[in-house]
């Protein structure tokens, strides 16, 4: 089993839409969580954390669930700007560095 | 402005040379990291750094060399030990703290062996 996983679509809507990615991780020790963007061959861009209680950025909406070791991402009202590659990254967990294990990403394309 | 730069953008290698990606940082961050993409696939971990003179293997670090010699750099050596170098290289950095881990990428080097 790989140690994070998501789905790596396309997934291809409308702008406008509403659209939800999920990930889930196989390290119950993991602590930190994090969505990250990459736009085509360019590096990964931070998006944001992902804290217990959840949390919102704008139109996008971070949610953990320790007990399923599941973590989503809804970006609401879809706009042309969002296509790219979101990376679920997890914590390696309790050890002796920041190690990050990064899942292979989730493609979205909107279109107009 | 405060950042990671990598050099060069784009390089081509013939078999049996060794490549050296430049990676410098002034983000002041103590961790640095060395990670390759390849298609369909997540990041994997080559090296890492904590702070200066110290560097451990990561998941992949057969074939790759580094040092650590000064704060801001960490340059990642490619060797022609490495037997599938063409990929896209990213160096990244962080703050060494348990409360905080987020990792900043540069904008990557891609490497083609010809």
């Amino acid at each position: 089993r790989k140690e994070v996983e998501q789905d790596p679509g396309p997934f291809n809507v409308p702008e406008g839409a509403t659209v939800a990615f999920n990930c889930t991780y196989s390290n119950s020790a993991s602590q930190s969580f994090f969505w990250y963007r990459q736009d085509c061959r360019k590096e990964p861009k931070l998006l944001m954390s992902v804290y217990s209680s959840g949390n919102e950025d704008g139109r996008f909406t971070a949610q953990l669930n320790r007990a399923s070791q599941y973590i989503s991402l809804l970006i609401r009202d879809s706009k042309l700007s969002d296509s790219a590659t979101y990376l679920c990254v997890v914590n390696g967990g309790p050890g002796g560095y920041n190690k990050l294990i990064f899942g292979a990403g989730t493609r979205l394309a909107v279109h107009p | 402005d405060g950042g990671i730069t990598q050099s060069p953008k784009y390089l081509f290698r013939k078999e049996g040379q060794n490549v050296t990606l430049s990676c410098e940082q002034n983000l002041n961050h103590d961790a640095m990291y060395w990670y390759r993409q390849d298609p369909g696939q997540g990041l994997r971990l080559i090296y890492y750094s904590q702070i200066v003179n110290d560097f451990q293997k990561g998941d992949i670090a057969e074939g790759y060399s580094v040092s650590r010699e000064k704060k801001e750099s960490f340059p990642l050596t490619v060797t022609s030990a490495q037997k599938n170098p063409t990929a896209f290289y990213l160096c990244a950095s962080s703050e060494w703290d348990r409360s905080t881990d987020t990792q900043y990428f540069g904008p990557g080097t891609r490497l083609t062996v010809l």
